[in-house]
């Protein structure tokens, strides 16, 4: 199915690890974003793409890197994980599964770490 | 004023009534806004868009959107049970093609009552 597809679905870190979000699109959109979801706090940017080569810093970079490998991939990386950063992650890329053009974002079905 | 506002909820109604969902905005994300419906411990899903002033109507959904009085609205008709989850008010500053970056109010949880 035509989507974004993350990976994994769920990690459980220990202070000080590192890791790497996979996520995927094969909807050949340009633009890519990665979210962090926390009760009370809405949805908060961390780091988007908006074309292959190039990344930004959203709201809430610190502690994290990113990569566009190419056009379908950007990737999420914790490198000194701290109990500050359990929370759900997504991955989004903007455009529509159904081919409309309403620019919105689709979502892929997130990342649940937790850092103990 | 926060870029994109909504009421936590919970907002309660029965089966078959009209949800009203409300959103206010800042004017750095006056352009282009999305409505999301997110269930528990899913992602979110896009269900409507809308850029002009004025009604969008799309099956049981309306969006308003309001600039003058810098707010946009979601109105669920007849609704079902199905439609208990939490909706996402989003805004962006730019319009049309192009990246942008999305903002997100913290979402409004609606529950409605069989």
């Amino acid at each position: 199915n035509a989507g974004v597809t993350q990976t994994p679905k769920f990690q459980v870190l220990k202070t000080g690890q590192s890791m790497t979000l996979q996520c995927a699109q094969d909807m050949n959109h340009n633009s890519m974003y990665w979210y962090r979801q926390d009760p009370g706090m809405g949805l908060r940017l961390i780091y988007y793409s908006a074309s292959e080569g190039t990344t930004d810093k959203g709201e809430v970079p610190n502690g994290y890197n990113v990569s566009r490998l190419n056009k379908r991939e950007f990737s999420l990386r914790l490198e000194s994980a701290a109990p500050s950063q359990t929370s759900v992650y997504f991955c989004a890329s903007r455009g529509s599964p159904s081919g409309k053009a309403n620019y919105g974002y689709t979502f892929g079905s997130g990342t649940r770490l937790t850092v103990v | 004023q926060k870029e994109v506002e909504q009421n936590s909820g919970p907002l309660s109604v029965p089966e078959g009534a009209i949800a009203s969902l409300n959103c206010t905005y800042s004017d750095r994300v006056s352009q282009s806004f999305f409505w999301y419906r997110q269930y528990s411990g899913k992602s979110p899903e896009l269900i409507m868009s809308i850029y002009s002033n004025g009604d969008k109507e799309d099956g049981r959904f309306t969006a308003q959107l309001n600039k003058a009085s810098q707010y946009v609205s979601l109105l669920i008709r007849d609704s079902q049970p199905s439609d208990s989850a939490t909706y996402l008010c989003a805004g962006t500053p730019y319009s049309g093609a192009g990246s942008y970056q999305l903002t997100f109010g913290k979402g409004t949880k609606l529950s409605v009552i069989p």
